[in-house]
């Protein structure tokens, strides 16, 4: 079956520095890919998606690309910033965008210092 | 806009005992999710609605867990009886025509 698989955490960086969480994931046909953010006492958010191969989504400085020939969708941010300490889940949904139900990976812990 | 609401927050019940979650999603959305979510696993899917019929229960526990989303509007998910390893956070989605899911911050369930 389809699965999800992220770099475990926590991660611990100084602010300002570059960010890298790795996800890569298995999965029958083309699924869609996304990060969901959570914050501490709230509920998961959406951060970005890209649908099909090549994609890249973006939001709030984040980034990250659909990589079909590495089944990769690494997420990655210039410059952190303390507000960016949270939970982070990398997600595959069906070709249609997540319709079925979305798979999730297991979240990776983010902490940034000050 | 108001998000997805669930209720309660926090739940604590001793074991063998009922228990139910409440979903109310953004007004409109046709479709909801219940999810489980395992202390430091990501969330998993239990039942997924398309207004009040349930298309995809397959991972639901059906000995113990129902649910139901009366009128294609607010969603119940009740355990009966509730075991030790129930203890998890239950969180609701929804989305409008299968579009980006949207969740409500959750309902963190301990049984004792």
């Amino acid at each position: 079956g389809d699965s999800v698989t992220q770099m475990e955490g926590p991660v611990t960086l100084s602010e300002e520095a570059f960010l890298t969480i790795n996800c890569t994931y298995t999965a029958t046909g083309y699924p869609s890919l996304f990060w969901y953010v959570q914050y501490p006492g709230e509920g998961l958010q959406l951060l970005l998606k890209a649908t099909k191969a090549d994609d890249k989504g973006s939001n709030k400085g984040f980034e990250a690309t659909y990589r079909k020939e590495t089944t990769s969708f690494h997420l990655e941010k210039g410059s952190v910033q303390v507000s960016d300490s949270a939970v982070y889940f990398c997600a595959l949904g069906d070709s249609g965008g997540g319709a079925d139900g979305l798979t999730f990976g297991k979240g990776t812990h983010l902490i940034i210092q000050p | 806009e108001a998000g997805v609401v669930q209720s309660p927050r926090y739940k604590i019940i001793e074991k063998k005992q009922p228990v139910a979650f409440w979903c109310n999603p953004i007004s409109g959305h046709n479709t909801l999710y219940w999810y489980l979510q395992n202390l430091g696993q990501g969330p998993e899917l239990l039942i997924r609605y398309e207004n009040e019929e349930a298309v995809d229960d397959s991972q639901l526990p059906k000995d113990r867990f129902s649910a139901e989303r009366l009128k294609g509007v607010d969603s119940t998910l009740k355990i009966q009886p509730a075991e030790l390893g129930d203890s998890a956070v239950y969180l609701c989605a929804s989305s409008l025509d299968s579009d980006i899911q949207y969740f409500g911050a959750g309902t963190r369930l301990s049984v004792l």
